[in-house]
């Protein structure tokens, strides 16, 4: 298996341009969160979904954040318009839930998109 | 609501000596605690995890937690230190509620090792 597959793995854009960024599960996981790593607040999850679903987006800082999963082997993070303050690295993981069973969460994590806002 | 404290932002220590990173947590369900580590600009490497089986957890690399229930804790340790155990350690919690499991990730701990 490839992984978790993100791309881009690096972009620089100038304040008020849209920015997507993509992540490609590993195939059979059912769950995705998008998650946002700064210095200043460490690793922040930002939204996620089970079976396609979002589940809890109380992470997603503004509504300039929006998140789609249209399919179990795709996701979008679009920041639009995007500010400089949104420069971070934005890391894509994904994980098998068995139903109830605990311990079946174990995130593997894509290689990150790192964003430059200008 | 769940939430992860890792008491350390840094951790230093000499070669060969012990390493023990804190980290307590707060969940509404039964978690999943987890160790990740993150080497200078990698991504996240699960160390260990703990899914209410045995409460000492081996993970790789010579590390080793112990969930502790009565104290909410789930602090990491390894006997002896080397020079590549140098990165940031992530402390997670994972519980059910209403549909998935949010995964939340500590502060981090930045672990220095000195020759």
């Amino acid at each position: 298996d490839a992984g978790v597959i993100q791309s881009p793995r690096h972009e620089v854009t100038e304040m008020g341009q849209e920015v997507t960024l993509r992540c490609k599960p590993i195939s059979g996981h059912n769950s995705l969160f998008w998650y946002r790593q700064t210095m200043m607040r460490g690793l922040e999850l930002l939204i996620y979904f089970n079976n396609n679903v979002p589940i809890d987006d109380s992470g997603m800082p503004e509504d300039r954040f929006s998140a789609k999963m249209p399919n179990a082997s795709f996701s979008t993070l679009k920041i639009q318009p995007s500010e400089p303050r949104d420069s971070a690295v934005y890391f894509c993981a994904s994980s098998t839930l068995q139903g109830a069973v605990t311990g079946a969460n174990v995130l593997t994590f894509g290689a990150g998109s790192r964003l430059t806002v200008l | 609501a769940q939430s992860v404290t890792q008491l350390d932002s840094h951790v230093s220590v000499s070669e060969g000596t012990p390493v023990l990173l804190r980290c307590n947590y707060s969940s509404s369900y039964s978690p999943s605690l987890f160790w990740y580590v993150q080497h200078p600009n990698k991504g996240l490497q699960l160390l260990l995890k703990y899914t209410s089986a045995a409460t000492l957890v081996k993970g790789i690399n010579g590390f080793e937690a112990e969930f502790k229930k009565s104290e909410t804790s789930f602090h990491l340790t390894k006997p002896s230190a080397h020079m590549s155990d140098a990165a940031e350690y992530f402390c997670v919690v994972s519980d059910g509620g209403t549909g998935g499991f949010k995964t939340i990730f500590g502060a981090g701990t930045r672990l220095f090792v000195k020759a």
